[in-house]
Parts: structure tokens; C-alpha cells; sequence
């Protein structure tokens, strides 16, 4: 089946500008997770929702980064006054808690570039 | 002190050799753990849960000691294709799904 996708796969903008990046999940998959990566390091946690409500988003660096899931599928993570520093892969990721058990499935990224 | 430390090589080993990762927690409420692969320039993606009993999936053998709070990837008879950067992964579960990653290992198998 189809897994989660991420547009656009890359972005390059110009410090000040705004940018919005989509996740498309794995259809039924209620936890939406928004991670970021610079070169060389693990991903890092931004923002986690459960349906369409945001239910962790103390990863968020500051009040630059904004992200919705209004009808509790697609997401989309909003990154104002972009700066150079903002540069790094922006990963999403879709999960299905069963018995428990929860697997996070990625998807391939937006490649962030803040000129 | 990162929550999730691992040494970030790069291993550099020959085909067929058996190769071990090691990587150490500082949150001892962790509850969950985890190994990712990621090739380059792709996502991460599961390669194996880690339980307290260990845990064997093919040639990948996963270890977890909540003690010391140190998790170990050991691969027996390595392929090329095992070229990658593994990454330790735990979550707290409790009030936290989100995954904390290490900075990654790298290995490189050569012919």
C-alpha cells in the first residue's frame, strides 16, 4: 500500500520568506508525527498529533514554526520569517497504535534550503 | 549530554564479518526501544524493536540492558547491503510518543 509522502520533496527559499510543507499519511493512521534533521544528526522531534488536535508540541524551536492537521489526515507544517539556520530535512512520520504496540513509518522528507 | 549517545564511526568491516553497535540512554523512564536503519539520503526506517529479553530478527541480534541503560546491535555475516547508518531510537511512552534518536553509527561493508 501506499506510504506516507511528503511535497515537496525539495525547497529552496530565500531568508524572511514563508514555507509551507505537506505530509500525507498512511491513510488510517491516526498519530502524525513532524521531525526534523540536520546533516550528520538523528532526526528531532517538532510536533505529534493524535487526530486533529496537536497533543505535543514542545519540539517546535519557537513561534516561527506552526503546524495543522485540520481534518485529521493531511498535515502541514508552516515555517514563517524563514532563517539560514531553518536549513535541514523536514521528516514526516504516520503511526497506527495496535495491542499497544506503535510503529512510526516515515516518509521520504522535504529537503529545507534557507538561502 | 545527549539523551541518546552513539559512537558515529564509521565501521569500516569486511563481508562476512559480524559487527556490534553500542548505544547508551539517560533517561531511565525510557520504555521503548528501538533500531532504525537510514541509507543515505532516505528516510529511517524500523529494522527491529528491541525487548528487555533480547531479541533476534535473522543475522540482527538486539540487546538491552535497563541497568546500565545501553542497547546493542550486534549483525553476524554482514552484506553490502547492510551499508547504512543504524540509529538508537527509545521513547518514554508515558505522556511521550514522540521517538529521541542518536546521532547514528555508519557502517560501511566492504568486498
Amino acid at each position: 500500500g501506499a506510504g506516507v509522502s511528503q511535497t515537496p520533496s525539495n525547497k529552496v527559499t530565500e531568508k524572511g520568506k514563508y514555507v509551507e510543507l505537506r505530509c500525507d499519511p498512511i491513510s488510517g493512521h491516526t498519530a502524525l508525527y513532524w521531525y526534523r534533521q540536520s546533516l550528520g544528526q538523528g532526526p528531532e522531534f517538532l510536533i505529534y498529533f493524535q487526530g486533529t488536535g496537536a497533543a505535543d508540541d514542545s519540539g517546535l524551536p519557537n513561534d516561527r514554526f506552526f503546524a495543522v492537521r485540520p481534518e485529521g489526515s493531511v498535515s502541514t507544517l508552516k515555517i514563517q520569517r524563514t532563517e539560514r539556520g531553518d536549513s535541514a530535512v523536514y521528516l514526516c512520520a504516520s503511526s497506527l497504535r495496535v495491542e499497544g504496540r506503535e510503529t512510526q513509518y516515515f516518509g521520504p522528507g522535504t529537503r529545507l534550503l534557507v538561502l | 549530554r545527549k539523551e541518546v549517545e552513539q559512537d558515529p564511526g564509521p565501521f569500516n568491516v569486511p563481508e562476512g564479518a559480524t559487527v556490534a553497535f553500542n548505544c547508551t540512554y539517560s533517561n531511565s523512564a525510557s520504555q521503548s526501544f528501538f533500531w532504525y536503519r537510514q541509507d543515505c539520503r532516505k528516510e529511517p526506517k524500523l529494522l527491529m524493536s528491541v525487548y528487555s529479553s533480547g531479541n533476534e530478527d535473522g543475522r540482527f541480534t538486539a540487546q538491552l540492558n535497563r541497568a546500565s541503560q545501553y542497547i546493542s546491535l550486534l549483525i553476524r555475516d554482514s552484506k553490502l547491503s547492510d551499508s547504512a547508518t543504524y540509529l538508537c531510537v527509545v521513547r518514554l511512552d508515558t505522556g511521550r510518543r514522540a521517538l529521541t534518536f542518536g546521532s547514528g553509527t555508519r557502517l560501511q561493508v566492504q568486498p
